[in-house]
């Protein structure tokens, strides 16, 4: 059971250009989010899915954009990449039913951002 | 708008000591919160996931409550040890899942 997958773990990227990070859980979960952690602070929720087919925005969505056409991946893009967007991205998944169970996370993908 | 605050952001205290980690949120409207454990540079590790409909959730020497209606949790550490030193994030679920910014905690020998 591989869990939260998430590739790839590090990233160096020049300003302008844009990447796709991966995500990948094989728990057949509905729910699934992107956060990314910056130093001293706790993680900012990017964007989320509550099924395939459904995206919505979280508290940080400007310059990444999301698609989530099957349950099992949730890629997160970006779009024209800045010096802003380096940080940790975590990828997060859990079943929802009637009520949220325990999140699981991905190891987290470092990109940086020259 | 759902708000997580975690309090204090840094805790240092000698080993053996039992603590209490603070989590308080806006909306009390949540499904559940569930308190994680990050060391540096690494992932996220689920420690305690407390239901709605609960008051408490144990697992070995750690506790956590929640107060709903006041919009509060707590994470008791009992005994604590060095390998206890990590950073505590407290994460709550409405609609989406928010987080603290997190308490760093140093256990010294």
């Amino acid at each position: 059971n591989a869990g939260v997958t998430q590739t790839p773990k590090f990233q160096v990227l020049k300003t302008g250009q844009s990447m796709t990070l991966q995500c990948a859980q094989d728990m057949n979960h509905e729910y699934m989010s992107w956060y990314r952690q910056d130093p001293g602070m706790g993680l900012r929720l990017i964007h989320y899915s509550v099924g395939a087919g459904i995206t919505d925005q979280g508290e940080v969505p400007n310059g990444y954009n999301v698609s989530r056409s099957t349950t099992e991946d949730f890629p997160l893009r970006l779009l024209s990449a800045a010096p802003s967007q380096t940080s940790v991205y975590f990828c997060a998944s859990s079943y929802k039913g009637k009520a949220f169970t325990e999140a699981f996370f991905g190891q987290g993908t470092r990109l940086t951002v020259v | 708008k759902q708000e997580v605050t975690q309090i204090p952001a840094a805790l240092s205290v000698p080993e053996g000591e039992n603590l209490v980690l603070n989590c308080s949120f806006t909306d009390s409207a949540i499904y559940n919160l569930q308190w994680f454990r990050q060391d540096p540079g690494k992932g996220l590790t689920s420690l305690l996931l407390i239901q709605s409909s609960q008051r408490e959730q144990t697992s070995g020497r750690l506790n956590a409550s929640l107060d709903k209606s006041s919009g509060r949790s707590t994470l008791y550490i009992a005994a604590s040890q060095p390998g206890d030193s990590a950073t505590y994030l407290c994460a709550v679920y409405n609609n989406d899942m928010r987080f603290g910014a997190g308490t760093r905690l140093t256990v010294k020998p």
